[in-house]
């Protein structure tokens, strides 16, 4: 079953702004990760946060996690062309059962 | 590349061959998994190896079959498919259960 759930589905801004996607889930967690994926390639990790960890950095990235409200949201400063691509949060209720949301879509305009 | 390679890239078979995925991990993981990735869904759990032993079977369909001969190299044979196994194929990896995933660029099935 699906554990989390991006928002927005699709995201569409122009090079040099900020992106923000969020992710809700619903059981406790050990941890939280987020991934790009570039049109109907692979999954590249980006950032792996845990469920004691509150916010953490990672280039242009910035990942905060709420476990209270069981939501995460992963913040792209500066967005360039080539950020364009889905982005997935993916949680693990269970090591070794890494659940992936729908993901949301980001398009950077140059 | 990203350490691991999963090969062919493209496969297009009829519902009554029998095909193989292949999966090859470079980076000295413990854990290997197979994704299907299809339109318009979230990618899906199918099986779980940790040190060549299975340890997850998602209620994948029996004519989906994994194969972990040593902790490099995953296989997926494949048997009888439906048109609606037609999806992408990722394999990964992680050191462990609760670290980061590494994943391969992936394998595009179509059954005809």
């Amino acid at each position: 079953s699906q554990q989390g759930e991006e928002d927005p589905q699709a995201l569409s801004i122009q090079e040099g702004e900020n992106a923000t996607m969020n992710c809700s889930y619903k059981t406790s967690i050990n941890n939280l990760q987020w991934y790009r994926q570039n049109s109907g390639r692979g999954l590249v990790h980006l950032i792996l946060i845990r469920s004691n960890e509150r916010e953490k950095h990672s280039g242009r990235l910035r990942v905060t996690l709420d476990t209270s409200k069981k939501s995460s949201s992963l913040l792209i400063t500066a967005s360039r062309a080539a950020d364009t691509a889905s982005y997935f949060c993916a949680t693990d209720p269970s090591y070794g059962k890494l659940t992936f949301g729908q993901g949301t879509i980001l398009t950077v305009h140059p | 590349e990203t350490g691991v390679t999963q090969t062919p890239r493209h496969l297009v078979m009829g519902m009554t061959n029998k095909k193989s995925l292949k999966c090859e991990q470079h980076l000295g993981h413990n854990a290997m998994y197979w994704y299907k990735q299809s339109a318009k869904k979230p990618l899906e759990l199918m099986f779980v190896y940790s040190l060549e032993e299975r340890v997850e079977n998602n209620s994948v369909p029996s004519r989906f079959s994994p194969e972990c001969p040593n902790s490099s190299h995953l296989f997926l044979h494949l048997h009888t498919l439906q048109p609606e196994d037609s999806a992408l194929y990722l394999c990964a990896s992680s050191q462990g259960f609760g670290d980061g995933y590494t994943f391969g660029s992936g394998t595009r099935l179509t059954v005809v």
